[in-house]
C-alpha cells in the first residue's frame, strides 16, 4: 500500500507570511497532484507535477516535485485570507487513473 | 459545461437503514470514482469505473457497501444497514485523461 504523509496537520497564521506543506512518502508515484478543498465543496486541482525535480508555479504558490519522485512541496508566499482550505496531495499511479490521497494540511490565514 | 453534481447534499439516516447515494459525472468522462472522507481527514478511496470494464472494488470496506454505473452516465452508492462509523461525506469525480479528476460537491452522510 502506498501511503502518503502530510505536514503539518494544522497551520494557523498572519496574512503576509510565507509557509511550506510538505508531502512524503517512501513509494514512488508516476505524479503527484495537489487539490484544495473549501468547506462543503470538492477537491479542486491546483496542479499536476509528473517530471522528479519539476517545479511548477501558480501566481504565489510554488509545487516542487522530490528528484525521487517521493516527495513534493507547496509553498505559499504572502499569504492572504482566500489561500484558507484544506490542502491535499495525492500521488497517482503508473496508469495515471488511481490516486492515494495524504491526510491533508489544514490552512487558516488570518487578516 | 455542467461539473460533476451529486445528491441529495446532505442525508441523516437512522442506524440500520439503507441508503442509496447518487453522482452524475461529467458528460463524456469515462472514468468514475467514489471516496470517502472523513472529517477532517483525506480521501479514501472507495471503488472505480472505467467505461465497460469491471469495477475496481478494492476500497470498498465491507460488503454492505456496493455501487453501481450505468454505461458511461450515472452512478449509485449503496450502503445497506448502516453504521455510525458510515458518518461521513462521500465524494464522487470523474476524469476523462490522466491525471485529471474533477470532484463534485460530495455528499454528508450522517447516521443516528
Amino acid at each position: 500500500t502506498q501511503l502518503l504523509e502530510q505536514s503539518p496537520q494544522f497551520l494557523s497564521i498572519q496574512e503576509g507570511e510565507n509557509l511550506t506543506v510538505y508531502c512524503n512518502s517512501s513509494s514512488v508515484f508516476s505524479s503527484l497532484q495537489w487539490y484544495r478543498q473549501e468547506p462543503g465543496e470538492g477537491p479542486v486541482l491546483l496542479v499536476t507535477v509528473v517530471t522528479g525535480g519539476e517545479v511548477k508555479k501558480l501566481k504565489r504558490l510554488t509545487f516542487q516535485f522530490g528528484d525521487a519522485r517521493k516527495d513534493s512541496s507547496l509553498h505559499i508566499t504572502a499569504a492572504q485570507p482566500g489561500d484558507t482550505g484544506l490542502y491535499l496531495c495525492a500521488g497517482s499511479n503508473n496508469a495515471g487513473n488511481m490516486l492515494t490521497f495524504g491526510g491533508g494540511t489544514r490552512l487558516m490565514v488570518k487578516p | 459545461g455542467a461539473g460533476v453534481s451529486q445528491s441529495p447534499s446532505n442525508k441523516v439516516t437512522e442506524k440500520g437503514k439503507d441508503v442509496e447515494l447518487r453522482c452524475d459525472p461529467i458528460s463524456g468522462h469515462t472514468a468514475l470514482y467514489w471516496y470517502r472522507q472523513r472529517l477532517g481527514q483525506g480521501l479514501e478511496f472507495l471503488i472505480y469505473f472505467q467505461g465497460n470494464s469491471a469495477p475496481d472494488k478494492s476500497g470498498l470496506p465491507s460488503d454492505r457497501f456496493s455501487a453501481e454505473r450505468t454505461g458511461e452516465s450515472v452512478s449509485t452508492l449503496t450502503i445497506q444497514r448502516t453504521q455510525q462509523e458510515d458518518s461521513a461525506v462521500y465524494l464522487c469525480a470523474s476524469s476523462l485523461r490522466r491525471y485529471e479528476q474533477y470532484f463534485g460537491p460530495g455528499t454528508r452522510l450522517t447516521v443516528t
